[in-house]
């Protein structure tokens, strides 16, 4: 049962535009959402998180949005930058007694010049 | 660099055979994460421990076993390897005081199993 979702594996867009990255979960029970963006032959990196009590967080160039009814979150990067271009994973945490994390599958960003 | 040390890099074997695969946090962080990714999918959690003792288990198979020492390395041991385990695992600390939302994660070991 995949708790959390990336529907699209991929996504291309124009350097300078938004790039819109999006997550659906189930479980109504997370009470913390990160993404993470992963190049190549390297670990995951952490940009940016946002507690189920919030609707908004933003740092810089990225923002998160949490929809707690549809159960739906989604990264905005503006301006893009090819710099960006990675695979972008969104992760939950159950909170509780363990920090463990539950990822999608990731989605490819290409940002194009 | 996350300051996750991860050893070795890359590791090739023959179905059977046991590997270790270890994993040094950041300096302080008492947690440490297991994940298993494999070709084209999400980061799958293996297991947690927090300050030298177990605090989560995830999808990890039997033949699978980890623990965290008192210098608070870890190693992940896997046993009776077959095809499929053929994966990337990552390693990740976080924390203190207990463990905190954010998670730093090593470079990762690339196991191919032939």
């Amino acid at each position: 049962d995949q708790q959390v979702k990336q529907n699209s594996p991929s996504l291309s867009v124009q350097e300078g535009r938004i790039s819109i990255l999006n997550c659906d979960y189930t479980n109504s029970m997370f009470d913390y959402f990160l993404w993470y963006k992963k190049y190549p032959a390297e670990g995951p990196t952490f940009l940016i998180s946002i507690s189920s009590i919030k609707d908004k967080n933003e740092d810089g160039r990225f923002t998160v949005f949490l929809n707690k009814s549809a159960k739906h979150l989604s990264l905005h990067i503006v301006p893009s930058q090819p710099g960006d271009s990675a695979v972008y994973f969104c992760a939950a945490s159950e909170g509780g007694n363990t920090g463990k994390l539950i990822f999608g599958q990731g989605t490819t960003l290409q940002v194009k010049p | 660099d996350s300051g996750v040390t991860q050893t070795p890099k890359h590791l090739i074997t023959a179905t059977g055979q046991r590997v270790t695969l270890r994993c040094s946090p950041r300096s302080g962080d008492l947690s440490v994460y297991w994940y298993q990714q494999s070709l084209d999918q999400g980061l799958q959690f293996l297991i947690q421990y927090y300050n030298g003792e177990e605090r989560a288990k995830g999808n990890i198979l039997e033949r699978f076993s980890a623990q965290q020492f008192p210098d608070l390395h870890s190693e992940l041991n896997l046993s009776s390897l077959e095809l499929g385990d053929s994966a990337l695992y990552f390693c990740a600390s976080s924390g203190p005081p207990v463990w905190g939302i954010e998670q730093f994660f090593g470079p990762g070991t690339r196991l191919t199993v032939l």
